[in-house]
Protein backbone atom coordinates (compact mmCIF):
# COMPACT_ATOMS: atom_id res chain seq x y z
CA UNK A 1 0.00 0.00 0.00
CA UNK A 2 0.76 3.48 -0.10
CA UNK A 3 0.82 6.91 1.82
CA UNK A 4 -1.87 9.31 0.85
CA UNK A 5 -0.69 13.26 1.14
CA UNK A 6 -3.11 15.69 2.57
CA UNK A 7 -3.52 19.38 1.60
CA UNK A 8 -3.82 21.35 3.58
CA UNK A 9 -2.31 20.65 6.55
CA UNK A 10 -4.78 23.03 8.65
CA UNK A 11 -7.75 24.50 7.86
CA UNK A 12 -10.05 26.83 9.95
CA UNK A 13 -13.26 27.78 8.93
CA UNK A 14 -16.42 29.68 10.38
CA UNK A 15 -19.04 27.12 11.05
CA UNK A 16 -22.13 27.04 8.43
CA UNK A 17 -19.11 27.05 5.81
CA UNK A 18 -17.84 24.34 3.67
CA UNK A 19 -15.00 22.30 4.35
CA UNK A 20 -12.74 20.77 1.58
CA UNK A 21 -9.78 18.50 1.65
CA UNK A 22 -7.55 16.84 -0.75
CA UNK A 23 -5.50 13.85 -1.38
CA UNK A 24 -2.95 12.72 -3.75
CA UNK A 25 -1.22 9.50 -4.01
CA UNK A 26 1.22 7.95 -6.18
CA UNK A 27 0.13 4.70 -8.29
CA UNK A 28 -3.20 3.13 -8.82
CA UNK A 29 -5.62 1.93 -6.25
CA UNK A 30 -8.37 -0.60 -5.15
CA UNK A 31 -10.22 1.62 -3.44
CA UNK A 32 -9.53 4.94 -1.27
CA UNK A 33 -10.51 5.42 2.24
CA UNK A 34 -11.42 8.67 4.12
CA UNK A 35 -10.90 8.58 8.36
CA UNK A 36 -11.78 11.22 10.99
CA UNK A 37 -9.60 11.42 14.33
CA UNK A 38 -11.22 13.72 17.27
CA UNK A 39 -8.58 14.55 19.59
CA UNK A 40 -7.09 12.04 21.97
CA UNK A 41 -9.66 9.03 20.37
CA UNK A 42 -8.88 6.65 17.76
CA UNK A 43 -9.57 7.16 14.28
CA UNK A 44 -13.08 6.52 12.80
CA UNK A 45 -13.90 5.53 8.93
CA UNK A 46 -15.66 7.57 7.17
CA UNK A 47 -16.29 6.45 3.49
CA UNK A 48 -14.65 3.99 1.13
CA UNK A 49 -14.96 4.95 -2.76
CA UNK A 50 -13.78 1.85 -5.21
CA UNK A 51 -11.28 3.03 -8.18
CA UNK A 52 -14.26 2.54 -10.85
CA UNK A 53 -16.77 5.61 -8.53
CA UNK A 54 -16.12 9.09 -9.25
CA UNK A 55 -18.18 10.03 -6.30
CA UNK A 56 -19.93 8.93 -3.28
CA UNK A 57 -22.07 10.60 -0.69
CA UNK A 58 -22.58 10.08 3.18
CA UNK A 59 -24.90 12.05 4.83
CA UNK A 60 -22.91 15.76 4.64
CA UNK A 61 -19.78 13.97 3.25
CA UNK A 62 -19.12 14.29 -0.20
CA UNK A 63 -15.79 12.36 -1.84
CA UNK A 64 -14.75 12.67 -4.94
CA UNK A 65 -11.79 10.41 -6.71
CA UNK A 66 -10.13 10.74 -10.26
CA UNK A 67 -7.67 8.20 -10.74
CA UNK A 68 -6.84 10.19 -14.21
CA UNK A 69 -4.46 12.60 -11.46
CA UNK A 70 -4.59 10.42 -9.30
CA UNK A 71 -6.71 12.46 -6.32
CA UNK A 72 -9.51 12.52 -4.43
CA UNK A 73 -11.53 15.35 -2.38
CA UNK A 74 -13.46 15.79 0.96
CA UNK A 75 -15.98 17.83 1.03
CA UNK A 76 -18.07 18.55 4.18
CA UNK A 77 -21.07 20.67 4.17
CA UNK A 78 -22.30 22.76 6.83
CA UNK A 79 -19.64 22.29 8.96
CA UNK A 80 -20.28 22.31 12.38
CA UNK A 81 -18.06 22.77 15.54
CA UNK A 82 -18.39 19.12 15.99
CA UNK A 83 -16.55 18.43 12.93
CA UNK A 84 -13.18 19.59 14.11
CA UNK A 85 -10.80 17.06 13.96
CA UNK A 86 -8.24 15.46 11.68
CA UNK A 87 -8.88 13.69 8.85
CA UNK A 88 -7.04 11.22 6.75
CA UNK A 89 -7.17 9.54 3.28
CA UNK A 90 -5.83 6.04 2.77
CA UNK A 91 -5.24 5.00 -0.88
CA UNK A 92 -4.97 1.28 -1.04
CA UNK A 93 -3.73 -0.73 -3.28
CA UNK A 94 -4.20 -4.40 -2.51
CA UNK A 95 -2.92 -5.98 0.40
CA UNK A 96 -3.52 -5.48 4.18
CA UNK A 97 -1.30 -2.81 5.27
CA UNK A 98 -3.27 0.60 5.53
CA UNK A 99 -0.59 3.85 5.61
CA UNK A 100 -1.66 6.78 6.87
CA UNK A 101 -0.21 10.47 6.19
CA UNK A 102 0.26 13.65 8.56
CA UNK A 103 -4.03 14.53 7.54
CA UNK A 104 -5.56 17.63 7.33
CA UNK A 105 -6.58 19.26 10.53
CA UNK A 106 -9.74 21.33 10.57
CA UNK A 107 -11.14 23.43 12.94
CA UNK A 108 -14.65 24.95 13.12
CA UNK A 109 -15.41 27.99 15.02
CA UNK A 110 -18.55 28.21 16.12
CA UNK B 1 -20.65 -5.39 17.74
CA UNK B 2 -18.73 -3.78 20.86
CA UNK B 3 -16.23 -2.15 18.74
CA UNK B 4 -12.51 -2.39 19.71
CA UNK B 5 -11.37 -1.88 22.92
CA UNK B 6 -8.09 -0.85 24.20
CA UNK B 7 -6.89 -1.39 28.24
CA UNK B 8 -5.46 0.78 29.66
CA UNK B 9 -6.17 3.97 28.49
CA UNK B 10 -3.11 5.98 29.92
CA UNK B 11 0.21 4.93 30.83
CA UNK B 12 2.72 6.39 33.13
CA UNK B 13 5.95 4.41 33.39
CA UNK B 14 9.72 5.30 34.03
CA UNK B 15 12.43 4.54 31.69
CA UNK B 16 13.36 1.15 31.64
CA UNK B 17 10.48 -0.58 32.70
CA UNK B 18 8.54 -2.81 31.02
CA UNK B 19 4.81 -2.06 29.83
CA UNK B 20 2.10 -4.42 28.22
CA UNK B 21 -0.78 -3.31 26.19
CA UNK B 22 -3.88 -5.37 25.61
CA UNK B 23 -6.38 -5.09 22.21
CA UNK B 24 -9.72 -7.03 22.17
CA UNK B 25 -10.79 -6.51 18.50
CA UNK B 26 -14.17 -6.95 16.91
CA UNK B 27 -14.50 -10.08 17.48
CA UNK B 28 -15.29 -11.52 13.77
CA UNK B 29 -12.73 -9.73 12.45
CA UNK B 30 -9.75 -12.46 11.59
CA UNK B 31 -6.85 -8.98 10.93
CA UNK B 32 -5.47 -7.62 13.94
CA UNK B 33 -3.01 -4.07 13.67
CA UNK B 34 -1.23 -1.87 15.69
CA UNK B 35 -0.08 1.31 14.80
CA UNK B 36 1.51 4.16 16.71
CA UNK B 37 0.98 7.63 16.89
CA UNK B 38 2.62 10.78 18.12
CA UNK B 39 1.26 14.51 18.43
CA UNK B 40 0.66 16.31 15.26
CA UNK B 41 1.27 12.92 12.49
CA UNK B 42 -0.83 10.22 11.23
CA UNK B 43 -0.49 6.84 12.67
CA UNK B 44 2.14 4.72 11.83
CA UNK B 45 1.92 0.59 11.39
CA UNK B 46 3.49 -1.46 13.92
CA UNK B 47 2.36 -4.53 13.41
CA UNK B 48 -0.27 -6.88 11.38
CA UNK B 49 -1.84 -10.19 12.47
CA UNK B 50 -4.51 -12.49 10.91
CA UNK B 51 -5.30 -14.66 12.82
CA UNK B 52 -2.84 -15.87 15.35
CA UNK B 53 0.04 -15.30 12.53
CA UNK B 54 2.20 -11.88 12.88
CA UNK B 55 2.51 -11.57 9.03
CA UNK B 56 4.74 -8.56 8.96
CA UNK B 57 6.56 -6.48 11.38
CA UNK B 58 7.83 -2.86 10.63
CA UNK B 59 11.43 -1.51 10.61
CA UNK B 60 10.08 0.93 13.16
CA UNK B 61 9.60 -2.02 15.56
CA UNK B 62 13.03 -2.70 17.51
CA UNK B 63 13.52 -5.94 19.29
CA UNK B 64 12.20 -3.94 22.57
CA UNK B 65 8.41 -4.31 21.08
CA UNK B 66 7.14 -7.62 21.11
CA UNK B 67 3.53 -8.38 19.95
CA UNK B 68 1.42 -11.65 20.35
CA UNK B 69 -2.10 -12.61 19.53
CA UNK B 70 -2.63 -15.88 20.96
CA UNK B 71 -5.77 -18.02 19.34
CA UNK B 72 -6.52 -15.42 17.14
CA UNK B 73 -8.55 -13.06 19.55
CA UNK B 74 -7.24 -10.43 21.64
CA UNK B 75 -3.78 -9.00 21.19
CA UNK B 76 -0.73 -7.77 23.17
CA UNK B 77 1.73 -5.48 22.53
CA UNK B 78 4.67 -5.30 25.09
CA UNK B 79 7.76 -2.81 25.09
CA UNK B 80 10.55 -3.78 26.98
CA UNK B 81 13.08 -1.48 28.54
CA UNK B 82 10.94 1.51 27.83
CA UNK B 83 12.55 4.93 26.78
CA UNK B 84 11.62 8.62 26.44
CA UNK B 85 10.94 7.78 22.55
CA UNK B 86 8.19 5.65 23.22
CA UNK B 87 6.40 7.97 24.63
CA UNK B 88 2.97 7.98 22.12
CA UNK B 89 -0.53 6.80 21.48
CA UNK B 90 -0.80 3.56 20.95
CA UNK B 91 -3.67 2.20 18.06
CA UNK B 92 -5.13 -1.33 17.63
CA UNK B 93 -7.41 -1.47 14.71
CA UNK B 94 -9.36 -4.79 13.77
CA UNK B 95 -10.66 -5.47 9.92
CA UNK B 96 -12.77 -8.10 8.47
CA UNK B 97 -11.51 -8.33 5.13
CA UNK B 98 -8.11 -7.04 3.58
CA UNK B 99 -8.34 -3.92 2.10
CA UNK B 100 -12.24 -3.26 3.65
CA UNK B 101 -12.20 -0.59 6.59
CA UNK B 102 -10.36 -0.71 9.44
CA UNK B 103 -12.31 0.00 12.85
CA UNK B 104 -9.83 1.01 15.65
CA UNK B 105 -9.79 1.27 19.35
CA UNK B 106 -9.44 4.67 21.18
CA UNK B 107 -5.71 3.69 22.00
CA UNK B 108 -2.88 4.05 25.02
CA UNK B 109 -1.28 7.05 25.72
CA UNK B 110 2.49 6.44 27.12
CA UNK B 111 4.65 8.16 28.63
CA UNK B 112 7.64 7.50 29.44
CA UNK B 113 9.11 9.45 32.33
Amino acid sequence: SQQGEEDPQALSIQEGENATMNCSYKTSINNLQWYRQNSGRGLVHLILIRSNEREKHSGRLRVTLDTSKKSSSLLITASRAADTASYFCAPNTGGFKTIFGAGTRLFVKA
Amino acid sequence: DTGVSQDPRHKITKRGQNVTFRCDPISEHNRLYWYRQTLGQGPEFLTYFQNEAQLEKSRLLSDRFSAERPKGSFSTLEIQRTEQGDSAMYLCASSLEEASPLHFGNGTRLTVT
